[in-house]
């Protein structure tokens, strides 16, 4: 299995600022998903990151909001752009790695955001 | 449209009883499923996965079952122990590749 790393694990922004998110992987993965989890609810895919090219964003999710980059396999940022308090949640990064059973995902621990 | 239904409500059982969780899909025709776990405070981590083509899957003190003509897993858990207290995700592949959605989540209370 791989190991994720996310950083900040938390943060308290005002309103109209951005935060970026980091994620690390201790080995090459495959695929790499940014997940926003907001209070009592499930997770809800943001977008599938990239290795080298532009992110592949879910209906209701926009780049100009949350440009995601992934420089390398292992490796990827998420920011949050012009922040209000409905963005208040936890965000996933999520990894299918090269190796293990197929198609199963391993989490971060999460990086829990409050917009004041 | 595609949705996954979980139990909402908390299930309470009592040590060493059996827990029983319940994933509904509709519109959906996966080729598989999984269960997850995930504590308070951190991301959910890979329990199960059971493909279209198998009917029961066992890992130690779990064991899932895959009925895609009810479009139903149940998800067990014997001899429950308060460390099994979590909520447990149901997920399905949407169609994209190693793309997943995830159900709400049921929150298991395991009483000593």
């Amino acid at each position: 299995s791989a190991v994720i790393s996310q950083k900040p694990s938390r943060d308290i922004c005002q309103r109209g600022t951005s935060l970026t998110i980091q994620c690390q992987v201790d080995s090459q993965v495959t695929m790499m998903f940014w997940y926003r989890q907001q209070p009592g609810q499930s997770l809800t895919l943001i977008a599938t990151a990239n290795q080298g090219s532009e992110a592949t964003y879910e209906s209701g999710f926009v780049i100009d909001k949350f440009p995601i980059s992934r420089p390398n396999l292992t490796f990827s940022t998420l920011t949050v752009s012009n922040m209000s308090p409905e963005d208040s949640s936890i965000y996933l990064c999520s990894v299918t790695p090269t190796s293990g059973i197929p198609d199963t995902q391993y989490f971060g621990p999460g990086t829990r955001l409050t917009v004041l | 449209s595609q949705k996954i239904e979980q139990n909402s409500e908390a299930l309470n059982i009592q040590e060493g009883k059996t827990a029983t969780l319940t994933c509904n899909y509709t519109n959906y025709s996966p080729a598989y499923l999984q269960w997850y776990r995930q504590d308070p405070g951190r991301g959910p981590v890979f329990l199960l996965l059971i493909r279209e083509n198998e009917k029961e899957k066992r890992k130690e003190r779990l064991k899932v079952t895959f009925d895609t003509t009810l479009k139903q897993s149940l998800f067990h858990i014997t001899a429950s122990q308060p460390a099994d207290s979590a909520t447990y995700l149901c997920a399905l592949n949407s169609g994209g590749y190693q793309k997943v959605t995830f159900g709400t989540g049921t929150k298991l209370q395991v009483i000593p």
